[in-house]
């Protein structure tokens, strides 16, 4: 299995343009994270889907950012319009769904995004 | 609210010495606890994961132990190897959520 896929891996953009991250997750996996990291904050749950439902989206800061899973195998995280304080790198992972007391999470390689 | 504190922030020990990194957590009531590792500019690769109602794990060098109760769990790192140096992250899961809560980690460097 190729493990969790994320593109770009390496973002830079303008304040006030629109960013969108990519998540494939492993195949069969029915539960998929975005997280935030930064320095200053550390590694922060944004939300998570079961079965491409929204569980917990109680970590998104604020309405720039919207999260999708239109189908099992493909994700995104938006930003718009995309500020400074934004950049950090974002990673996605995913779950067997075997439940909270047993799996671990598979995450990603990261999306490295710059906001100038 | 859930708060995972890792200590010592960073770590430099010599090649071959056994360590002991820190973890502690401020809500006993939790599913699991995971330790993960993060190589520079990568993602994070699962260590160990010890459910509620255990009190460690091992793999190969490493061993995780947790106490619940005192809301704490240590890491062990045996005889420890340059090929060891990276990140280590504690994180907690609870409240029947998949919801991971992170340690800002410790940075272990073992030199050779």
């Amino acid at each position: 299995d190729a493990g969790v896929i994320q593109s770009p891996r390496h973002e830079v953009t303008e304040m006030g343009q629109e960013v969108t991250l990519r998540c494939k997750p492993i195949s069969g996996h029915n539960s998929l994270f975005w997280y935030r990291q930064t320095m200053m904050r550390g590694l922060e749950l944004l939300i998570y889907f079961n079965n491409n439902v929204p569980i917990d989206d109680s970590g998104m800061p604020e309405d720039r950012f919207s999260a999708k899973m239109p189908n099992a195998s493909f994700s995104t995280l938006k930003i718009q319009p995309s500020e400074p304080r934004d950049s950090a790198v974002y990673f996605c992972a995913s779950t067997g769904g075997r439940g909270a007391f047993t799996d671990t999470q598979y995450f990603g390689p990261g999306t490295r995004l710059t906001v100038l | 609210k859930q708060e995972v504190t890792q200590i010592p922030a960073a770590l430099s020990v010599p090649e071959g010495e056994n360590l002991v990194l820190n973890c502690s957590f401020t809500d006993s009531a939790i599913y699991n606890l995971q330790w993960f590792r993060q190589d520079p500019g990568k993602g994070l690769t699962s260590l160990l994961l010890i459910q509620s109602s255990q009190r460690e794990q091992t793999s190969g060098r490493l061993n995780a132990s947790l106490d619940k109760s005192s809301g704490r769990s240590t890491l062990y790192i045996a005889a420890s190897q340059p090929g060891d140096s990276a990140t280590y992250l504690c994180a907690v899961t609870q409240g029947g959520s998949e919801k991971l809560v992170f340690g800002k980690g410790t940075k272990l460097t073992v030199n050779p």
